[in-house]
C-alpha cells in the first residue's frame, strides 16, 4: 500500500524557518518524481515544487522560489521541504504528492502537514 | 485558468450529478495526450485522485464515476451518487508547467 507521511509541521512566527518531511513507503520511492501542493484550509489547491528521481532537476512555483528547497534521501524513502523567510501568506496544508508514472501527472497524497505563520 | 461550475451541487442521494471543467487553453500534450485529472477530497480529508487522461478511473474508484471531454471543456460523473460522495471535487491540469487546479466544486445532499 502506497503510503505518504508528512511530518515537521508547526506555528511559526514570520522571517522564520521550518522544514517539512515526506516518509514513503509501499513503493520503489527513488523511481517516482515527487511534488509538494499546498492549501490553505477551506481554500484551494496549488502546486509548489516538483522534483524528479534523482533530485538533480527541481522546479518551484514563483511564490516560493528563492524561499523553499526541496530535497530527497532515496536511501530513507524521504523528500524534504525546507521553508525559510516564512510569511504569513504561507500558512497552509502541505501536501506531499507522488508524481505518475504512467502519465503525467501525481497519483498518491498524503494526509498533510499544518504549517501556520503568524506573529 | 481552470474554471469548475457549478461552485456548489445540491444533489439527491441516486440521483446523478455532473461538474464541468473548462480551461482557459486546449490541454491537448505535444504527446497527443490530455492530462486532465479529477480529484476528490471528502470533509478532513487530503485529495484523492479519481480520473486521470480525462477519462481513466484511477484504482479503486467506483465506476459510477466517470469523466469525459476534450480540448478545453471537460465533465465528471456520478451516475447515482452515494453519501460518501460528499465533498469537494477539483479538476487539475497537467499539461501546461505548473499544475493547477479548479477553484473546486462542492458536492453536498438535499
Amino acid at each position: 500500500e502506497v503510503q505518504l507521511v508528512e511530518s515537521g509541521g508547526a506555528l511559526v512566527q514570520p522571517g522564520e524557518s521550518l522544514r517539512l518531511s515526506c516518509a514513503a513507503s509501499g513503493f520503489t520511492f527513488s523511481d517516482y518524481w515527487m511534488h509538494w501542493v499546498r492549501q490553505v484550509p477551506g481554500k484551494g489547491l496549488v502546486w509548489v515544487s516538483r522534483m524528479n528521481t534523482d533530485g538533480s532537476h527541481i522546479t518551484y512555483a514563483d511564490s516560493v522560489k528563492g524561499r523553499f528547497t526541496v530535497s530527497r534521501d532515496n536511501a530513507k524513502n524521504t523528500q524534504y521541504l525546507q521553508m525559510n523567510s516564512l510569511r504569513v501568506e504561507d500558512t497552509a496544508l502541505y501536501y506531499c504528492v507522488r508524481g505518475a508514472q504512467q502519465w503525467v501527472g501525481s497519483d498518491y497524497w498524503g494526509q498533510g502537514a499544518l504549517v501556520t505563520v503568524s506573529s | 485558468v481552470m474554471t469548475q461550475t457549478p461552485l456548489s451541487s445540491p444533489v439527491t442521494l441516486g440521483q446523478p450529478a455532473s461538474i464541468s471543467c473548462k480551461s482557459s487553453q486546449s490541454l491537448v500534450h505535444s504527446s497527443g495526450n490530455t492530462y486532465l485529472s479529477w480529484l476528490q477530497q471528502r470533509p478532513g480529508q487530503p485529495p484523492r485522485l479519481l480520473i486521470y487522461k480525462i477519462s481513466y478511473r484511477f484504482s479503486g474508484v467506483p465506476d459510477r464515476f466517470s469523466g469525459s471531454g476534450a480540448g478545453t471543456n471537460f465533465t465528471l460523473k456520478i451516475s447515482r451518487v452515494e453519501p460518501e460522495d460528499v465533498g469537494v471535487y477539483y479538476c487539475m491540469q497537467s499539461t501546461q508547467f505548473p499544475d493547477t487546479f479548479g477553484q473546486g466544486t462542492k458536492l453536498e445532499i438535499k
